[in-house]
Formats: structure tokens, sequence, C-alpha cells
């Protein structure tokens, strides 16, 4: 089936950084979207993307649907204790179903 | 501002067990999702409901059914647990189809010995 490759699997910041992450695939999606876990949770939306090229910013959140439509990538500015969690994105292919990365881990060190 | 609401929220089988794992959700959304997260491999389609009175098949429906009830209910049951089942489960929902983002509840963490 279609997968996501989400990079990197894991990061370990020093507080007040900046992040970047992304996911990339062979496939072509018309939608994408990015969750954050914390631990004993469900995810939780951050933003969603429709449109090859839209930059969308949710507070320190920026996220952008690539030109290609193969890919998307998350920036977290200027880190906090609070962003520690889980990461995803997830793409999706029009009827079938919403495909998942395996995630992002993030760590922060104050 | 319940939203989507699974119970229980642990749980511990032997193999061979049967179990229902409950979800609801309160924000009128026509489709739901049952999804398995397992370490390293995000989160997997077991079943899903497009809207109230259909279900269809996942990527990982092996060993699994689903109901749902109505519109607020999807539950997912387990006939006879295997320790392949051994996940942490999650129900989701979406008003709209796989395009439209997906509401999840906080999971029901599951153990099958």
């Amino acid at each position: 089936g279609q997968q996501l490759n989400q990079s990197p699997q894991s990061m370990f910041i020093q507080e007040g950084e900046d992040v970047s992450m992304n996911c990339t695939s062979s496939s072509i999606f018309n939608t994408w979207l990015w969750y954050k876990q914390d631990p004993g949770e469900g995810p939780v939306l951050l933003i969603a993307l429709y449109k090859a090229g839209e930059l969308t910013s949710n507070g320190r959140l920026t996220a952008q649907f690539g030109i290609t439509r193969k890919d998307s990538f998350l920036n977290i500015s200027a880190s906090i204790p609070s962003d520690v969690g889980i990461y995803f994105c997830a793409g999706n292919l029009g009827a079938q179903k919403l495909v998942f990365g395996q995630g992002t881990r993030l760590t922060i060190n104050p | 501002n319940a939203g989507v609401t699974q119970t229980p929220k642990f749980q511990v089988l032997k193999t061979g067990q049967s179990m229902t794992l409950q979800c609801a959700q309160d924000m009128n959304h026509n489709s739901m999702y049952w999804y398995r997260q397992d370490p390293g491999m995000g989160l997997r389609l077991i079943y899903y409901s497009a809207s109230e009175g259909t279900t269809d098949k996942g990527e990982v429906p092996n060993g699994y059914n689903v109901s749902r009830l109505n519109k607020r209910e999807f539950s997912l049951r387990l006939e006879s647990a295997a320790p392949s089942q051994t996940s942490v489960y999650f129900c989701a929902s979406s008003d709209g189809g796989f395009n439209q983002p997906q509401h999840f509840g906080d999971g029901t963490r599951l153990s099958i010995l």
C-alpha cells in the first residue's frame, strides 16, 4: 500500500530552537494533515492543507503542502517544553484511506 | 466538549476471550473510524463507517468486526483475541470523507496475554 516516509524519527533539541520535520511519498496526495500526540492521548489536529503550494500557520507552527503534492513539511519556531510529543503527518488520496507517517518524536531539553 | 469518547481506557484479556470497544462522538459527524497504533508503525485503519448503516474494511481488518449502532456510536469487536492484537486502539470521526480532518478519542490500551 501507499507509504509516507516521515523524518526525522526523533529529535532532541534545546528549548528555544526551531524545529523542522517532513513527510515524503511516491504518491500524489490531495490533502495533508499534521497531528500532535501527547502521551496517553489521541492525536490532535494542528494544521490541514488542501492545495499544492499552500502555506498555513497556527501560532508558532507553519506547514506547507509541497508543489509536487508528494511532500509536506512542518516547522515549529522557538520551541517550548509543551511542544514535546509525537508529530504525525497524514495524507489523503481522494476516496481512499488516510495514510499516516510513522511519527517524529520531539524531546526538548530545558 | 467531549468530542470522541472511548471506553474502556485500559483492558487486559486472555487469548481467546472476546470484547467490544465502545466509541461515541457528539459532533454530529457522518464518518467514524477505528485505528490501531503500534510502535514505529503510525496509525493503521481497521474499519470505517462513511455514514450510518455502512461499514467498510480498512488496511488491517482481520480478526475484527464493527457495528455502526447509530450516528453517534461505532463499536469494534474482537471475537477471539490474539496476542498480535495487543495495541492501542483509537476511534475517530470526521464530517465527511477521508479528505476531512479526523478527530480522535484518547484511545483504548489493550493487552492480550
